[in-house]
């Protein structure tokens, strides 16, 4: 159980362009999901919270109108990057955390990779 | 910003135990000590987390020392497939979570 998907699993995307991440909770409805993006070699660094129906909090030094998040309903999320350079190519990554049991755990997608030219 | 400190790396022989420390001088009484996983290119996987008490699944224990400072997870029989970084996180309740820089586990044959 307790099983995060993300799509895609891997995207290259021009340069201006955006792209969509999505990250669905598929066998539990989630509290809060969380996007995290980490480069090579690097450790995860948390972008932002999302609630189901309110706004995103966003981490300081992440632009919020550069990385729009979706959190439509209890199982979906999803990662806007909007006019993407290629310092946005990373590793993006999502989690979940259970709304019964096993609420104080964060359960995580397996990443996607962007890749922007 | 994170609040534990790890060595960069470690070295296990397969099939011994893996004991791997971590220092969180500074956590709250509301937060749990959390351990993760992260196989290369791939999602963090949850591995065990705990309060107070010693905690055991079946994948590792955790032990918690009783001024809450310190911790080591314990994989009892390494295997080639454990080879990862692992990351030890403190947090409130499956919160925010702050990732450091973890620990590099090689797994020797």
């Amino acid at each position: 159980g307790a099983v995060v998907s993300q799509h895609p699993s891997r995207v290259i995307c021009k340069s201006g362009t955006s792209v969509k991440i999505e990250c669905r909770s598929l066998d539990f409805q989630a509290t809060t999901m969380f996007w995290y993006r980490q480069f090579p070699k690097k450790s995860l660094m948390l972008m932002a919270t999302s609630n189901e129906g309110s706004k995103a909090t966003y981490e300081q030094g992440v632009e919020k109108d550069k990385f729009l998040i979706n959190h439509a309903s209890l199982t979906l999320s999803t990662l806007t990057v909007t006019s993407a350079h290629p310092e946005d190519s990373s590793f993006y990554i999502c989690s979940a955390t259970p709304r019964a049991r096993d609420r104080d755990t964060q359960y995580f997608g397996p990443g996607t990779r962007l890749t922007v030219l | 910003d994170a609040k534990t400190t790890q060595p960069p790396s470690m070295d296990c022989a397969e099939g011994r135990a893996a004991n791997l420390p971590c220092n969180h001088s500074t956590i709250s009484g509301n937060e749990y000590v959390y351990w993760y996983r992260q196989i290369h290119s791939q999602g963090p996987q949850y591995i065990i987390h705990g309060l107070k008490n010693n905690e055991t699944n079946e994948m590792a224990s955790l032990i918690i020392t009783e001024d809450r400072k310190s911790s080591t997870l314990i994989l009892p029989h390494a295997t080639l497939r454990d080879t990862a970084v692992y990351y030890c996180i403190v947090s409130p309740s499956g919160n925010q979570f702050y990732f450091g820089t973890g620990t590099s586990l090689t797994v020797i044959p």
